[in-house]
């Protein structure tokens, strides 16, 4: 089966350094989603594109947060400074849009100490 | 998006149907409703969606009532594997101001006894 693949799995780091979490979506996906998991507020979008172009990241704090898709293969979100708060588990997600159904990865646990 | 209601918590024998309620009385006619689910430590798994008629794969089937205003989602023949959290989501067809992402409440942990 064709999987959302994201790395790191893990990521433990000191508060202030850079973080990038990389995901690569299903090929021939053209919509690709980042979303957080906390205990606290739970699953939450973050930002999405569609045929690389950032269509919304209104969920995302813009300061220090940055998500890019480099090429079709490959979509990174980007925290620089990291701070505690940040500490989390994203996922990114792929889809065909439309009515079809987004595809998940297993996330990237991030701790910032 | 329309706003879902699911019970917390459920439980269900191994072997018997597992039967999880979603209420979705605000949808609108250009509403899908999604199921998916996460196992601990794992990404949400999508399961099935429907727009107004019952739909039916490997996994489950998903039962709308013909008002829409609320859906079923039945695993046949529960098995320990499928102890998860279980995410009932509508979700619109026209993109923009984040239209095209989910939208995820608390869900409901079905939890499958032995």
């Amino acid at each position: 089966d064709a999987r959302v693949t994201q790395t790191p799995r893990h990521k433990v780091t000191e508060m202030g350094q850079e973080v990038t979490m990389r995901c690569q979506p299903i090929l021939g996906h053209n919509t690709v989603f980042w979303y957080r998991q906390t205990m606290m507020q739970g699953l939450e979008l973050l930002a999405y594109f569609r045929n690389r172009a950032p269509l919304d990241d209104s969920g995302m704090p813009k300061d220090r947060f940055s998500a890019e898709m480099p090429d079709a293969t490959l979509a990174t979100l980007k925290i620089q400074p990291s701070e505690p708060r940040d500490s989390a588990v994203y996922f990114c997600a792929s889809g065909l849009g439309g009515s079809q159904p987004q595809h998940f990865g297993d996330g990237t646990r991030l701790s910032i100490l | 998006d329309a706003k879902t209601t699911q019970p917390p918590s459920m439980d269900c024998a191994e072997g018997r149907a597992a039967n999880l309620p979603c209420n979705h009385s605000t949808i609108s006619g250009n509403e899908y409703v999604y199921w998916y689910r996460q196992i601990h430590s794992q990404g949400p798994q999508y399961i099935i969606h429907g727009l107004k008629n019952n739909e039916t794969n490997e996994m489950a089937s998903l039962i709308i009532t013909e008002d829409r205003k609320s859906s079923t989602l039945i695993l046949p023949h529960a098995t320990l594997r499928d102890t998860a959290v279980y995410y009932c989501i509508v979700r619109s067809l026209y993109s923009g101001g984040g239209a095209d992402g989910l939208t995820f409440g608390k869900g409901t942990h079905l939890i499958i006894q032995p």
